[in-house]
């Protein structure tokens, strides 16, 4: 079964707006999770990671301040995406090492956000 | 930025015939993961190979590296329309996650 959880799977909102998109790591408490963007039939961008207790790693050309990180929980992160414009339409994925200390990554089902 | 590069980047054929996927990185790497997605969902781990290995098998799977070219490829035998999805390659950055991914390969298995 799925070990990492993303919610909401898809949100539309306005530009404008801001947008909560959780991760939560079902069965592994994870220190540190990763958030990346994919554009359509794109490869997956690292935006940054989420580290608990924290604050977050973000990648050269992201601005922190747009896409807010919370690692509040050994289970949570969320990214909030604030004042969302049409540009920031996306697919949101996160993940997690599969076991501390190793390479492979569990993936969340993403999170289709379209901002009108 | 990304290091892997993944050709072709789309790739068509008949179900049972075999599917080559090719990537290649940039800097030294610790190892290289192949990940499959299907449209809009998350990506699935496939395999992982060391940099001192140079062929892996997974069931239909199967995977080289030759670190000496920078390169890797994923085949995959007698393939079913169920295979149908984006591969990806990925390396890890100075042995620690995340993952760098590359551009993806869509394949599509035609029944």
């Amino acid at each position: 079964g799925a070990v990492v959880s993303q919610h909401p799977s898809w949100v539309i909102c306005k530009s404008g707006t801001s947008v909560k998109i959780e991760c939560r790591s079902l069965d592994f408490q994870a220190t540190t999770m990763f958030w990346y963007r994919q554009f359509p039939k794109q490869s997956l961008m690292l935006m940054a990671t989420s580290n608990e207790g924290s604050k977050a790693t973000y990648e050269q050309g992201v601005e922190k301040d747009k896409f807010l990180i919370n690692h509040a929980s050994l289970t949570l992160s969320t990214l909030t995406v604030t004042s969302a414009h049409p540009e920031d339409s996306s697919f949101y994925i996160c993940s997690r090492d599969l076991l501390a200390g190793g390479y492979e990554q569990y993936f969340g089902p993403g999170t289709r956000l379209t901002v009108t | 930025s990304q290091q892997g590069e993944e050709d072709p980047q789309a790739l068509s054929i008949q179900e049972g015939e075999n599917a080559t996927m090719n990537c290649s990185y940039k800097t030294s790497i610790n190892n290289l993961q192949w990940y499959r997605q299907n449209s809009g969902r998350g990506l699935v781990h496939l395999i992982l190979i060391r940099s001192n290995e140079r062929e892996k098998h997974s069931g239909r799977l199967r995977v080289t590296l030759d670190t000496s070219k920078k390169s890797s490829s994923l085949l995959i035998t007698a393939s079913r329309a169920a295979d149908t999805a984006s591969y990806f390659c990925a390396t890890d950055r100075s042995g620690n996650t995340p993952l760098v991914f590359g551009k993806g390969t869509r394949l599509s298995v035609i029944a």
